[in-house]
């Protein structure tokens, strides 16, 4: 079973600041996840990586799949960038489903 | 508009009362799965459903049950809820299992008194 770690678990930082987040997992994938929960509840993919890096507005993603190690950065952080992020991995072989870490809360103060 | 649903929203009711929260999504994916998620143990797979009349054990599918009759629609059953099993739930879809974007429906939550 795949073990899933991120870190920090929480972060605060101050608006504009450059946000890194990490996420090591122990066995080889297929593809790897990152998801964003707001308050209340609702997660939204952001990105699906199974290779390399992709950026989407301020929110780039890349991973690196020997060192079996992800990275999510946001560029210019805002308020609105607060939530919880998750990352998630679909393991190579098998049928199962998606194996989640525990999250890294994040709050950017104006 | 692409999404998953999830009925009820909010949820409270009694042990031992015969529950179902609904799950439909509307992009013909043929993955479907449930997943509970608890403070300081996160998001955790329940059951999953491959396609039609496939369906199989996550990580923690004591007192659940599933169906999937047709491929919209998947269901979570718990026939005697549990105090244990307070929690917010997520029905989530995607095209495949495994390297799609997985699509999460807006989350139940449920308390059982």
């Amino acid at each position: 079973k795949n073990e899933v770690e991120q870190s920090p678990q929480n972060l605060t930082a101050q608006e504009g600041e450059f946000i890194t987040i990490n996420c090591s997992y122990s066995v080889g994938i297929s593809a790897l996840h990152w998801l964003q929960q707001h308050p209340g509840g609702g997660i939204v993919s952001l990105f699906m990586l199974s290779s390399g890096k992709k950026k989407h507005g301020r929110l780039i993603a890349t991973i690196n799949i020997q060192e079996k190690h992800s990275s999510l950065h946001i560029t210019a952080s805002h308020p609105r960038d607060s939530a919880v992020y998750i990352c998630a991995v679909n393991s190579g072989g098998g049928a199962d489903g998606l194996t989640f870490g525990k999250g890294t809360h994040l709050i950017i103060q104006p | 508009e692409a999404q998953v649903t999830q009925n009820p929203r909010y949820l409270i009711t009694v042990t031992g009362k015969k529950l179902t929260v609904t799950c439909s999504q509307n992009m013909n994916h043929e993955y479907m799965s449930w997943y509970r998620q608890d403070p300081g143990l996160g998001l955790r797979q329940i059951y999953y459903s491959m396609n039609v009349e496939v369906t199989d054990k996550g990580d923690v599918p004591e007192g659940y049950k599933v169906s999937r009759k047709e491929k919209r629609n998947f269901p979570l059953i718990l026939e005697s809820p549990s105090p244990n099993q307070t929690s917010l739930y997520f029905c989530a879809s995607s095209f495949l299992l495994a390297g799609t974007e997985q699509f999460f429906g807006p989350g139940t939550r449920l308390t059982v008194l």
